[in-house]
């Protein structure tokens, strides 16, 4: 079964533009987390969905948001992007929200902005 | 959610058995304490989790201390493959919200 997949794999905008980057979770699996990692950092929480509904956000502005369709994917939008949004973006996903759900994570998109 | 100390990096002999502390001093009752690793360039992998009897799976073994203020994560026999940032995360209600830290460089020699 294919583990959670993520595109585009690499990107370079330039400051100000915008990107949405793409996930698709485990079959099965109905909750869905994004995280930024920046350079040397830990992955830091940005949202987590669950049957398309929002059910956490991280300390991150307005200029991220994200969705859930109904097939489970999700998409991370990212507005007026700046220096810093560069970054490996993470996608997660699991079967439930609770406490022993695993998550499992996607390889990532590394976004460069310029 | 509490924050966890770890030390920025340990070296381990192959064979030999790899543990890795952190320390969770403001950790609250129904806090969880979580361990992932990241091999470069790889998404992070789950480990193990628990909330203070200890836990053991096909990976590793997780010890808290009974005050849970701290844990170590056991790696039995580590390998090349264990080379990784090991993360001790602790965090309430689910396992979807998680903030790591900065980790632990584990390097495992031969």
């Amino acid at each position: 079964d294919a583990g959670v997949t993520q595109s585009p794999t690499h990107l370079i905008k330039t400051r100000g533009q915008h990107v949405t980057l793409r996930c698709s979770p485990i079959s099965g699996h109905k909750s869905v987390s994004w995280y930024q990692q920046v350079l040397g950092q830990g992955p830091q929480f940005i949202f987590q969905y669950y049957e398309k509904e929002e059910r956490g956000r991280g300390n991150f502005p307005d200029r991220f948001s994200a969705r859930q369709f109904p097939n489970y994917s999700s998409e991370l939008n990212v507005n007026a992007l700046l220096l810093g949004d560069s970054a490996l973006y993470l996608c997660a996903s699991s079967f439930g929200q609770g406490v022993d759900n695993e998550q499992f994570f996607g390889p990532g998109t590394r976004l460069t902005v310029l | 959610d509490a924050k966890t100390t770890q030390p920025p990096s340990m070296d381990c002999a192959e064979g030999r058995a790899a543990n890795l502390p952190c320390n969770h001093s403001t950790i609250s009752g129904n806090e969880y304490v979580y361990w992932y690793r990241q091999i470069h360039s790889q998404g992070p992998q789950y480990i193990i989790h628990g909330l203070k009897n200890n836990e053991t799976n096909e990976m590793a073994s997780l010890i808290i201390t009974e005050d849970r203020k701290s844990s170590t994560l056991i790696l039995p026999h580590a390998t090349l493959r264990d080379t990784a940032v090991y993360y001790c995360i602790v965090g309430t209600g689910t396992a979807s919200k998680l903030t790591f830290g900065t980790g632990t460089r584990l390097q495992v020699t031969l």
